[in-house]
């Protein structure tokens, strides 16, 4: 069973350019949450989704930043505009259904914005 | 909302030493504390788990505790290995439903052989 994949591992973006993570969830999870690491610190969350329906996006700024998880196909986090401070690490992380606790999570995309 | 407060911010030991990551949470309405390992460039990896129901958990090498009166719990790691050496994290959540993580800073834990 494979896990959660993520693409690309790494990205890199001038400023001002559009940046697009993709996160596939483990085989039969039906929710993800996005979540975004800063060096040396821990995980902040972003977004929580189901398929075709945000949940939570308490945790993502208002402006340049979007999620989705379509029917069919990966979530995908999408970054407008982006701009040095949004250099990090992205990390998605899976649950089968929402009386899940568990998290599993993918490699994640690093983000350089030069 | 909740806060997570982890100590140490860097924790070294010999190799066969204990390890010993503690960490406070602010919302007395979490009940679900997951410990996850994460590697140089790779995903945080969940290690131990413990839910509030219950005080101790132990997997191997591995253990978790819970106080929840004084919002406090640790994970042990007795034997430590050259392999252990990562960045744990700690985690607090409301428990199923809407479960979103609330993680402490993190340990960067450093065996030596």
């Amino acid at each position: 069973n494979a896990g959660v994949m993520q693409n690309p591992r790494h990205l890199v973006r001038r400023r001002g350019q559009e940046a697009r993570l993709r996160c596939s969830p483990m085989k039969g999870h039906s929710h993800v949450y996005w979540y975004r690491q800063l060096p040396e610190e821990g995980l902040k969350f972003m977004v929580y989704l189901q398929k075709e329906n945000i949940i939570d996006e308490s945790g993502m700024p208002k402006e340049r930043f979007s999620a989705e998880f379509p029917k069919e196909g990966p979530s995908i986090l999408r970054i407008q505009q982006v701009v040095r401070g949004d250099s990090a690490a992205y990390f998605c992380a899976s649950i089968l259904g929402s009386g899940s606790e568990t998290q599993y999570f993918g490699p994640g995309t690093r983000l350089l914005v030069l | 909302g909740e806060n997570v407060e982890q100590h140490p911010s860097t924790l070294s030991v010999q190799e066969g030493d204990s390890a010993v990551i503690k960490c406070t949470y602010s919302d007395s309405a979490s009940n679900y504390f997951p410990w996850y390992k994460q590697e140089l460039g790779k995903g945080p990896q969940l290690i131990i788990d413990i839910r509030s129901n219950v005080g101790e958990k132990k997997d191997q090498r591995i253990a978790v505790t819970l106080n929840k009166t004084a919002k406090h719990f640790s994970l042990h790691i007795t034997e430590t290995q050259p392999e252990d050496s990562a960045v744990y994290f700690c985690a607090a959540s409301k428990g199923s439903g809407y479960s979103t993580l609330t993680f402490g800073k993190g340990t960067m834990l450093l065996v030596s052989p």
